[in-house]
């Protein structure tokens, strides 16, 4: 069975830290993605990634990095957490060469900035 | 360009009532289509996706979607819904070619006992 996992639910930061969301998908897929997810705004992209060591900024790449190392795992740094980066942080992993692009989603983490 | 269109944001339905929510998208290239739903607290899963064929698309809970290529749109209806349907659901597109996936706002459906 497919599986996306996200390192917490949950998280709470202040102000200026260093954040680390991680995302771990076991189905061997070529690309991974992190998205935030807040009211009325939907779901927008901040990276993506085709390959290791590989990514391409979303449409709101700012204020964020990322890293592949492993194929497996996708990790998305908040280098200076402020609190407008209040929000639901959701990963997805999908095959390269399928025509249709469907994705699988992890089941998400709030992080709540102080 | 392409972008994905959910005009309503939020969908109030008595239980076993019928509902529809609507998905508009403007592409010039062929696309596929999907639905998502997002039930409390978790992440998205897929519901029902379109990608060829039949225009008319199921899934395993009795939702469907129609594909209209005239007036590009990819409406979800339920004929009967049940409390457990109350779920955020997202529209989303991507194009031949392509490695994205496009999303709407998303559509809130409460469903009232």
């Amino acid at each position: 069975d497919v599986k996306v996992t996200q390192s917490s639910r949950y998280l709470v930061k202040r102000t200026g830290e260093k954040v680390f969301l991680e995302c771990v998908q076991d189905m061997d897929h070529e690309n991974m993605f992190w998205y935030r997810q807040d009211p009325g705004l939907g779901l927008r992209l901040i990276y993506f990634s085709y390959d290791v060591k590989m990514k391409e900024k979303g449409d709101i790449p700012e204020g964020y990095s990322v890293s592949r190392e492993k194929k497996e795992r996708f990790s998305l740094i908040l280098e200076s957490a402020s609190t407008n980066q209040t929000s639901m942080y959701l990963c997805a992993s999908s095959p390269s060469g399928r025509v249709d692009n469907e994705q699988f989603f992890g089941p998400g983490t709030r992080l709540t900035v102080l | 360009a392409q972008s994905v269109t959910q005009l309503d944001s939020q969908v109030p339905v008595f239980e076993e009532a019928p509902v529809e929510l609507r998905c508009n998208y403007s592409s010039s290239v062929s696309v596929y289509l999907f639905w998502y739903v997002q039930y409390p607290n978790q992440g998205l899963q897929l519901l029902l996706k379109y990608l060829s064929g039949s225009t008319l698309v199921e899934s395993i809970n009795g939702f469907e979607a129609e594909f209209n290529k005239s007036q590009t749109s990819f409406h979800l209806r339920k004929p009967s819904v049940h409390i457990s349907d109350t779920a955020e659901y997202f529209c989303a597109v991507s194009r031949t070619g392509a490695n994205n996936l496009f999303f709407g706002t998303g559509t809130r459906l409460t469903v009232i006992p």
